[in-house]
């Protein structure tokens, strides 16, 4: 049961570095998201997906991309990091209506996390 | 706009002492609301759902929280927490795709 798989769990980047954070379900989920962390901070969320080829952005999209060519992955790219993107990064996925014939009910399935440092 | 709050940001409990996370939303109609616990370094974790029905849910690892409309709140509670209980307590609101989160209790757990 793997579920949300994130990758990598850590990495240090230098200031304009780019980067994909990568991120896939096994549970064919159509809802996909991306949230950060910032310590002391609930979640925030960057971007979010509907189904593939469906994205849009979240409260806190810029310095963001992401792309939904399949059910199971969604990548999140970092183009020009910076400091403020210092940040731990969510990918969490939940189900639309249609499974077992329940409403979507909103529950969602996270991944374990990406620490991200920006230096 | 919807919202959620958790009016304390952290919590101390003696181990073995009753436990009760404040949480209060705004939200226009029946929310379908959450309670997720995060540990030191790791994900988040489901420990309830309210949907309908019964305003007392039970959720995992001995929590129940209640809803109640009248106060617009939806408190988790345990009656004696254990020191694995310290941890990070978000509460949430549904709203269209997505989820409305509190900004977060920290639970403290003194031997």
């Amino acid at each position: 049961n793997a579920g949300v798989t994130q990758t990598p769990k850590f990495r240090i980047l230098k200031i304009g570095q780019s980067m994909t954070l990568q991120c896939t379900q096994d549970m064919n989920h159509n809802y996909m998201y991306w949230y950060r962390q910032d310590p002391g901070m609930g979640l925030k969320l960057i971007y979010y997906s509907v189904g593939a080829g469906i994205t849009d952005k979240g409260e806190v999209p810029n310095g963001y991309n992401v792309s939904r060519s399949t059910t199971e992955d969604f990548p999140l790219r970092l183009e020009l990091a910076a400091p403020s993107q210092t940040s731990v990064y969510f990918c969490a996925s939940s189900s639309p209506s249609g499974t077992s014939g329940r409403r979507n009910t909103g529950e969602l399935f996270f991944g374990e996390g990406s620490r991200l440092t920006v230096l | 706009a919807q919202s959620v709050t958790q009016p304390d940001i952290h919590i101390t409990v003696s181990e073995g002492a009753s436990l009760e996370l404040r949480c209060n939303y705004s939200y226009g109609a029946t929310p379908y609301l959450f309670w997720y616990v995060q540990s030191p370094g790791q994900g988040l974790q489901l420990l309830l759902k309210y949907f309908s029905g019964d305003t007392l849910v039970q959720g995992i690892k001995g929590f129940e929280a209640e809803f109640k409309r009248s106060q617009s709140s939806f408190n988790l509670r345990k009656p004696s927490v254990h020191w694995s209980d310290a941890a990070e307590y978000f509460c949430a609101v549904k709203s269209n795709y997505q989820l409305i989160w509190g900004a977060g209790t920290k639970l403290i757990i003194k031997p």
